[in-house]
């Protein structure tokens, strides 16, 4: 069974940088054909996705948000860490991780696709 | 502004059969799998739907998915009460570099 969980501040002032961590069991991050991702909603608002990093350690970020993403991954302790830089009120959403599996026979990073979720962490941005 | 576009709302009556598109571009839905999550009032999201039309398991088949050009489309048969959600649609996008869109997501009023 496939598990994530979410975890870092709750509040984070207007500049600061963000830094959540995804903590997760049921799979390894070093097993061909698997990601980690990062998706994001504002409240009221749609999902929007961030980035993936993958068991190869391709990493993808979302572009309109690249020059702020970072993420990395420590296998030894099954976690993914985001983090995103100079954080905005309009930043504040719910933030959740995903784990990603290549389809079948898929081939290259649009082969992937997310299926298990975290329950999410809602990150409020404000002085 | 969302890169897929889905109608804001949707309704109908229990046992009814519903449908949600999902309208996209030759760089998107055009050219990558489709794919559909689920997300009741409060919780993660679901996923439903994948590969334009594959159920993970434990889906019901009330759920059905399919994809045609640029579009997509969410079937749901037999709607019941539960399945008052949000619904999204999702895809890779490779207009500039590698992207994974989603949809605006559809509100789905069971009445």
């Amino acid at each position: 069974q496939i598990t994530l969980k979410e975890s870092g501040p709750t509040l984070v002032k207007p500049t600061q940088t963000l830094t959540l961590t995804c903590t997760f069991s049921g799979f390894s991050l070093s097993a061909s054909g698997v990601g980690v991702g990062w998706i994001r909603q504002p409240p009221g608002k749609a999902l929007e996705w961030l980035a993936l990093i993958y068991w190869d350690d391709d990493i993808r970020y979302s572009p309109s948000l690249n020059s702020r993403l970072t993420i990395t991954k420590d296998t030894s302790k099954d976690q993914v860490v985001f983090t995103m830089t100079n954080m905005d009120p309009v930043d504040t959403a719910t933030y959740y991780c995903a784990h990603s599996r290549r389809l079948h026979g898929g081939v290259g990073p649009t082969s992937y696709y997310f299926d298990d979720w975290g329950q999410g962490t809602l990150v409020t941005v404000s002085s | 502004q969302s890169v897929l576009t889905q109608p804001p709302s949707a309704s109908g009556t229990p046992g009814q059969r519903v449908t949600i598109s999902c309208s996209g571009s030759s760089s998107n839905i055009g050219s990558n799998d489709v794919y559909w999550y689920q997300q009741l009032p409060g919780t993660a999201p679901k996923l439903l739907i994948y590969r334009n039309n594959q159920r993970p398991s434990g889906v019901p088949d009330r759920f059905s998915g399919s994809k045609s050009g640029t579009s997509a489309s969410l079937a749901i048969s037999g709607l019941r009460s539960e399945d008052e959600a949000d619904y999204y649609c999702a895809a890779w996008d490779d207009s500039l570099s590698v992207n994974w869109v989603f949809g605006g997501g559809t509100k789905l009023t069971v009445l």
